[in-house]
């Protein structure tokens, strides 16, 4: 079975350039979350979507990030205008439910200069 | 609000060592408790969980986990540990029948094991 897959792995921006980011979770999954993980902390969870409605953005910066799954199976991440404390491992995850094991990809790491 | 602590940043062992990582939570409510590990280069995985039933959790690779209510504690446990058990553990709770499914994460600890 393949697993969640994130594009790009790394990518290096200069401070107020824009960034995107793009997840395919794994096959039928319904429930997608993008996680945000600053070095020495654990992840964070910016936004969840179930199919392609957002269950929760409590904690998505909103001013500058955005993120859409229009039609319920890929999904991308925005940054925009990016500032230094920006710079992260950007995580995607999915799980068959709202209720379900979640499983990562393998992240896009973010340096913001 | 919900926390989750990891009392080890780092922690390093001989191989055949004991290990015993620490994590507790913050939330009077009931929650399910997850294990994650990351080895060097590879992304998040999940080592064990637990939703209900037995608190005593056993997970891949040999590892288990003990849920005690009381202490509020999710400890997880290897009796034995190789060098290819070399990783970042990360500890998470989430609320269980939440409106949501988000995941709250420990800090991690980076577990160094000597050959």
């Amino acid at each position: 079975e393949a697993g969640v897959a994130q594009s790009p792995r790394y990518k290096i921006i200069e401070k107020r350039q824009s960034v995107a980011f793009w997840c395919n979770p794994i096959s039928g999954h319904a429930t997608l979350y993008w996680y945000q993980q600053i070095l020495g902390q654990g992840p964070k969870l910016l936004i969840q979507f179930q199919n392609n409605g957002v269950v929760d953005d409590s904690q998505l910066p909103k001013d500058r990030f955005s993120a859409e799954r229009l039609k319920g199976v890929d999904s991308t991440l925005k940054i925009q205008p990016a500032k230094l404390e920006d710079s992260a491992v950007y995580l995607c995850a999915s799980s068959l439910d709202s209720s379900d094991t979640q499983y990562f990809g393998p992240g896009t790491r973010l340096t913001v200069l | 609000a919900q926390s989750v602590s990891q009392h080890n940043h780092h922690v390093i062992l001989s191989e055949a060592a004991s290990l015993e990582l620490g994590c507790n939570y913050s939330y009077g409510g009931t929650v399910n408790l997850f294990w994650y590990v990351q080895y060097p280069g590879q992304h998040l995985q999940l080592l064990l969980k637990y939703f209900s039933g037995d608190p005593l959790v056993k997970g891949i690779k040999g590892f288990e986990a003990e849920f005690i209510k009381s202490k509020f504690s999710f400890n997880l446990r290897k009796p034995s540990v190789q060098w290819s058990d070399t990783a970042e553990y990360f500890c998470a709770v989430n609320l269980y029948g939440g409106a949501t499914n988000k995941l709250i994460f420990g800090t991690g600890t980076l577990l160094a094991v000597q050959p």
